[in-house]
């Protein structure tokens, strides 16, 4: 079995600072992983995913993630942080065999971006 | 271009009334999903399905279920909805090709039940 687990639940930072969003994972097996975002009332949005491949992975918006075997670790940064980018971020990850199978979320972390 | 619709994005219901939420796709991917995400939770599978093979979480309520009748669409039926079940219901999809692992998700559907 997976397990995600998103070590802070809201995250207040200014504009234009750097942010670290925190994702642990448990698996027995490999996987693939992913940040999703949620803006309010809305669907998820893919911001990247790790499947293979170099660690450093580059997303949209400027965001990116390393991913730690070592540590299970899959944490989110941005260098400089606006104010659209208030929103929840998802850690998810899914197993590589059997994909089409369940995505496992972290609980969310709410990003609160002020001026 | 909106590739996962769902409609409605906001559904009022009554206590016990059904109500059925719809989801289309336009990138004909084989696996489509439903997830219940109640309010600050994280999103939580209630099935799928692998093109035509339905596969329920085994702790989804028998209240809820869901049809699939061709690949581009599929719905969720809550038979009798209870306070409980007000949510937000995401419908996604993913293919089991080159892009294996990714979930698009609808914009969502918000139901509320009085």
């Amino acid at each position: 079995a997976q397990s995600v687990t998103q070590l802070d639940s809201q995250v207040p930072v200014f504009e234009e600072a750097p942010v670290e969003l925190r994702c642990n994972y448990s698996s027995s097996v490999s996987v693939y992983l992913f940040w999703y975002v949620q803006y309010p009332n809305q669907g998820l949005q893919l911001l990247l995913k790790y499947l293979s491949g170099s660690t450093l992975v580059k997303g949209i918006n400027g965001f990116e993630a390393e991913f730690n075997k070592s540590q299970t670790s899959f944490h989110l940064r941005k260098p400089s942080v606006h104010i659209s980018d208030t929103a929840e971020y998802f850690c998810a990850v899914r197993p590589l065999r059997g994909s089409q199978g369940n995505l496992i979320f972290g609980k969310g972390t709410k990003l609160s971006v002020k001026p | 271009d909106a590739m996962v619709i769902q409609n409605p994005r906001y559904q009022v219901t009554q206590f016990g009334k059904p109500v059925t939420l719809s989801c289309s796709q336009t990138l004909n991917h084989n696996v489509m999903y439903w997830y219940q995400q109640k309010s600050s939770q994280a999103p939580k599978l209630l099935f799928h399905y692998y093109d035509k093979d339905f596969n329920n979480e085994a702790d989804t309520p028998d209240n809820f279920q869901s049809r699939r009748p061709n690949t581009s669409f599929c719905f969720l039926d809550i038979r009798s909805p209870g306070l409980g079940d007000a949510a937000m219901y995401l419908c996604a999809t993913s293919d089991t090709g080159t892009r294996a692992g990714e979930l698009f998700f609808g914009e969502g559907s918000r139901l509320t039940v009085l």
